[in-house]
């Protein structure tokens, strides 16, 4: 049982490329979430999916668009990335909208 | 916008003491959350009180939530160097919302 895995660890890219980061999770969950985290700022949420082929836009969903093709998969697309998009990404799931979240452990990505 | 904001941003115990972290929020709520980060890592759910509920404990943790002033408190008893990390309380909004709005976290230092 692996939990969240998010894959890449690490990443980085040059304005104006593109790139996928990839969710996955094994628990069944109905509910995924990506959120980014930066210094000072907490967690903000960017776009999130309550089921298998829907999603939402969070706080901040400029600049990236998702995918749920699969009920394990949570898919976050960077089309053109840009510096302000430098940041830790996280991504999380959960049975129910407010029930507790289990996070991935993180991508880290640098735009330059 | 951040929906619960911790205080204080940075608490430095000795080991053995009490820690306690405070989190405000702005709109009613169905449940409140608190996650643990520890550094490089995903947050880990530790506990999640509802809106009916005033005290709830697990382990070393014990949770309060004051809805008349919209506030809850996490104390950890008996602090160890291991409690290091970053705290961070998560809120729904009440109507059944899908989503968690996270503060800024609260930096714990415990020094041995």
């Amino acid at each position: 049982n692996a939990g969240v895995t998010q894959t890449p660890k690490f990443r980085v890219l040059k304005t104006g490329q593109s790139m996928t980061l990839l969710c996955a999770q094994d628990m069944n969950h109905e509910y995924m979430y990506w959120y980014r985290q930066d210094p000072g700022m907490g967690l903000r949420l960017i776009h999130y999916s309550v089921g298998e082929g829907t999603t939402a836009k969070g706080e901040v969903p400029d600049g990236y668009n998702v995918s749920r093709l699969k009920k394990q998969n949570f898919l976050l697309g960077l089309e053109s990335a840009a510096p302000s998009q430098t940041s830790v990404y996280f991504c999380a799931s959960s049975y129910f909208g407010n029930s507790p979240l289990h996070f991935g452990n993180g991508t880290r990505l640098t735009v330059t | 916008s951040q929906q619960g904001e911790e205080d204080p941003q940075a608490l430095s115990i000795q080991e053995g003491e009490n820690a306690t972290m405070n989190c405000s929020y702005k709109t009613s709520i169905n449940n409140l959350q608190w996650y643990r980060q520890n550094s490089g890592r995903g947050l880990v759910h530790l506990i999640l009180i509802r809106s009916n509920e005033r005290e709830k404990h697990s382990g070393r943790l014990r949770v309060t939530l004051d809805t008349s002033k919209k506030s809850s408190s996490l104390l950890i008893t008996a602090s160890r160097a291991a409690d290091t990390a970053s705290y961070f309380c998560a809120t729904d909004a009440q109507g059944g919302s899908e989503k968690l709005v996270f503060g800024k976290g609260t930096k714990l230092t415990v020094n041995p």
